[in-house]
C-alpha cells in the first residue's frame, strides 16, 4: 500500500526564516498529493494540493511541487511567521486505496 | 457552510462508562471518516463510510468500539466500556467522492479516568 515519509521534527525557526519540510511517498500509481496543517487545539485543515506531476500547489505563501521522478512533495515557505507554528501533515490519495494516507506529521515552531 | 460539526468538544468519563461521540458531516459529502490522534500513535484511521455504508473498519481497535451512520447527516462513534487507554482526540472528517481532500471537524478530546 501507499506510505508517506516526512522529515522528522520538531523544527524550530526564527521569524522570516526559510522553511522546508520534506515529504516522500511510495505508491503503485500516480496519487494526488496534499499538505494539511493542524493548529493547536484544532482539526486538520487542507493547506494545498497537487493532482499530477509537475503541478505546484500554493496557499498562504506555502508551496509544494509534485515531483514524480523523486516521488517527493516538499513544503516550502520563503518567510515564516509566528502564526505558522503548527503541525504539518503530508498525505497521498490513490483511487485504488480510496482514502488518504497521512505521514507522521512535523511540528513547526516559529519564534519571534 | 458550518463545516464538520463534532460534539462534545470535551468529554471526561470514568472507566467502564459508555461514551458516544457525534459527528455531522458537510451536506452533500458522501464519505465520512473517524480518526483517533494520540502522541504515541499519531493519527489513526478507525473506520470510514461511503453513502452511509461502512467500508473499512479494520482500524477499530477492538469490539468495545462501534460506529454507525444512520443517515447522510449524522454519525456516532461509541465506546463501551471505556478504558483509560482510550483517552485521545477523536476527529471526524468528510469529503466529496474522496478525491478533493477531507474536511475535518474540531475534534472531541476524550479523557477516561
Amino acid at each position: 500500500g501507499d506510505s508517506v515519509t516526512q522529515m522528522e521534527g520538531p523544527v524550530t525557526l526564527s521569524e522570516e526564516a526559510f522553511l522546508t519540510i520534506n515529504c516522500t511517498y511510495t505508491a503503485t500509481g500516480y496519487p494526488s498529493l496534499f499538505w494539511y496543517v493542524q493548529y493547536p487545539g484544532e482539526g486538520l485543515q487542507l493547506l494545498l494540493k497537487a493532482t499530477k506531476a509537475d503541478d505546484k500547489g500554493s496557499n498562504k505563501g506555502f508551496e509544494a511541487t509534485y515531483r514524480k521522478e523523486t516521488t517527493s512533495f516538499h513544503l516550502e515557505k520563503g518567510s515564516v511567521q509566528v502564526s505558522d507554528s503548527a503541525v504539518y501533515f503530508c498525505a497521498t490519495y490513490e483511487t485504488s486505496g480510496s482514502r488518504l494516507t497521512f505521514g507522521e506529521g512535523t511540528q513547526l515552531t516559529v519564534n519571534p | 457552510d458550518a463545516g464538520v460539526i463534532q460534539s462534545p468538544r470535551h468529554e471526561v468519563t470514568e472507566m467502564g462508562q459508555e461514551v458516544t461521540l457525534r459527528c455531522k458531516p458537510i451536506s452533500g459529502h458522501d464519505y465520512l471518516f473517524w480518526y483517533r490522534q494520540t502522541m504515541m500513535r499519531g493519527l489513526e484511521l478507525l473506520i470510514y463510510f461511503n453513502n452511509n455504508v461502512p467500508i473499512d473498519d479494520s482500524g477499530m481497535p477492538e469490539d468495545r468500539f462501534s460506529a454507525k451512520m444512520p443517515n447522510a447527516s449524522f454519525s456516532t462513534l461509541k465506546i463501551q466500556p471505556s478504558e483509560p487507554r482510550d483517552s485521545a482526540v477523536y476527529f471526524c472528517a468528510s469529503s466529496f467522492s474522496n478525491y478533493y481532500g477531507y474536511t475535518f471537524g474540531s475534534g472531541t478530546r476524550l479523557t477516561v479516568v
